[in-house]
């Protein structure tokens, strides 16, 4: 069965600092990847996703992030942090099964000190 | 875009108590639909998932139960609610041409 581990629980970044989220995952193909965003309360929100062809996939909102199928990763970067990024963030994997069920990571926390 | 209704937005309930919550979706035929748990602190643990009418699996053994009436319509139910049923809940729906799956706002049960 396939995993995703986010090693960070808790990120702390200064407003217009850089941002890296980690994610790596436990398949014995390549899965479809996805980053999803949550604000407190509320759902999630598909920041972007990787299915096939160019490694580094852009998003919304400023994110992007690249799958490097040599170290099963894909993290989450944003070159330039803004206080409203501030919300929990969640890898996910698609085993691309007859259900497409998602494998969820445990979410990493961003905190955004002004 | 596919649009996930979620009701109640939050809710109390003591322990014992019966529980229904409720999710529709707009925008798509036919989904696969999903119940999530999130309880606090921790990632998205998938309840049950749905590819079609009256089709429910469940993933995990526990207290709760899903059906699925209507083809956007996707229900997550209890006879008697426990302290740990407490959590977030969301529902989310993946069309079959779809790669992505699309959630709800979610549901904040507590359970006293």
């Amino acid at each position: 069965a396939q995993s995703v581990t986010q090693p960070d629980i808790h990120i702390t970044v200064s407003e217009g600092a850089s941002l890296e989220l980690r994610c790596n995952y436990s398949y014995g193909a390549t899965p479809y990847l996805f980053w999803y965003v949550q604000s407190p309360g509320q759902g999630l929100q598909l920041l972007l996703k990787y299915f096939s062809g160019d490694t580094l996939v852009q998003g919304i909102k400023g994110f992007e992030a690249e799958f490097k199928r040599s170290q099963s990763s894909f993290n989450l970067r944003k070159p330039s942090v803004h206080w409203s990024d501030a919300a929990e963030y969640f890898c996910a994997v698609d085993a691309i099964g007859s259900a497409r069920q998602l494998t969820f990571g445990s979410g990493t926390q961003l905190t955004v000190l002004p | 875009s596919q649009t996930i209704h979620q009701w109640p937005a939050t809710l109390v309930q003591p322990v014992g108590s019966p529980l229904s919550l409720e999710c529709t979706v707009e925008g798509t035929s036919n989904p696969n639909l999903y119940w999530y748990r999130q309880a606090a602190g921790r990632g998205l643990q998938l309840l049950f998932y749905s590819v079609g009418i009256g089709q429910i699996s469940s993933e995990v053994p526990q207290n709760l139960s899903a059906s699925r009436p209507q083809d956007r319509q996707f229900i997550l139910s209890s006879k008697k609610l426990l302290l740990s049923d407490s959590g977030f809940y969301l529902c989310a729906s993946q069309g079959r041409a779809s790669n992505e799956q699309f959630f709800g706002p979610g549901t904040r049960l507590t359970v006293l």
